[in-house]
């Protein structure tokens, strides 16, 4: 059973640009969570969503940033218009439901350059 | 809101000495209170967790107590590693249990040394 799986790894992209970061929950998971961690901080929660809907979008900037997990496929975490203060790990997260069953991927390192 | 303090690092012991990384946390409600850790290059890990007032959570030597009195979560081995050198995350549920995300501290970083 593979668990969370993130791609890329690692992303560069420069000013302006769009960043795409894809995350595969683990199997039979429906809940996706994620987050940010800017360097020398912990994670900041950014959203949680279930299969087609955005259930908490507290944590995510206004402007430029956008979240989906649609019936098929990954959960996508979309950057417009990238600026450097974006550069950041992005991790996300998934649970069967709530949040004693969560699992981490092993992230996406996004550099704006 | 909620939030967690957690001592700044780094902190760096030699291998089989004692350690604690405090934690302390602000929020409303009855939280559950967990500690991740994060290895170099990698994403967290669930350490433990404790979920109500005086629950022990353990795991892999490690064990920390939900007091609710001082509104604390330590983190303590008895005898650490080398392989234990990681950064430590504190963290808690806000009062919507799972509905809602988790609150991190900033991490404490721990180097071990042989």
């Amino acid at each position: 059973n593979a668990g969370v799986m993130q791609n890329p790894r690692h992303l560069v992209r420069r000013r302006g640009q769009e960043a795409r970061l894809r995350c595969s929950p683990m199997k039979g998971h429906s809940h996706v969570y994620w987050y940010r961690q800017l360097p020398e901080e912990g994670l900041k929660f950014m959203v949680y969503l279930q299969k087609e809907n955005i259930i908490d979008e507290s944590g995510m900037p206004k402007e430029r940033f956008s979240a989906e997990f649609p019936k098929e496929g990954p959960s996508i975490l979309r950057i417009q218009q990238v600026v450097r203060g974006d550069s950041a790990a992005y991790f996300c997260a998934s649970s069967p439901a709530g949040v004693d069953g969560y699992t981490f991927g092993s992230g996406t390192r996004l550099t704006v350059v | 809101g909620d939030s967690v303090t957690q001592m700044e690092g780094p902190v760096t012991l030699s291998e089989e000495a004692f350690l604690t990384i405090n934690c302390t946390y602000t929020a409303t409600g009855y939280p559950s209170l967990f500690w991740y850790v994060q290895y170099p290059g990698e994403g967290l890990q669930l350490l433990l967790k404790a979920t109500k007032a005086d629950d022990k959570g353990s795991n892999k030597g490690f064990e920390a107590t939900y007091r609710k009195e001082t509104t604390s979560f330590h983190l303590e081995k008895g005898s650490v590693q080398v392989s234990d050198s990681a950064v430590y995350f504190c963290a808690l549920t806000g009062s919507g249990g799972g509905a809602d995300g988790l609150t991190f501290g900033k991490g404490t970083h721990l180097i071990i040394q042989p």
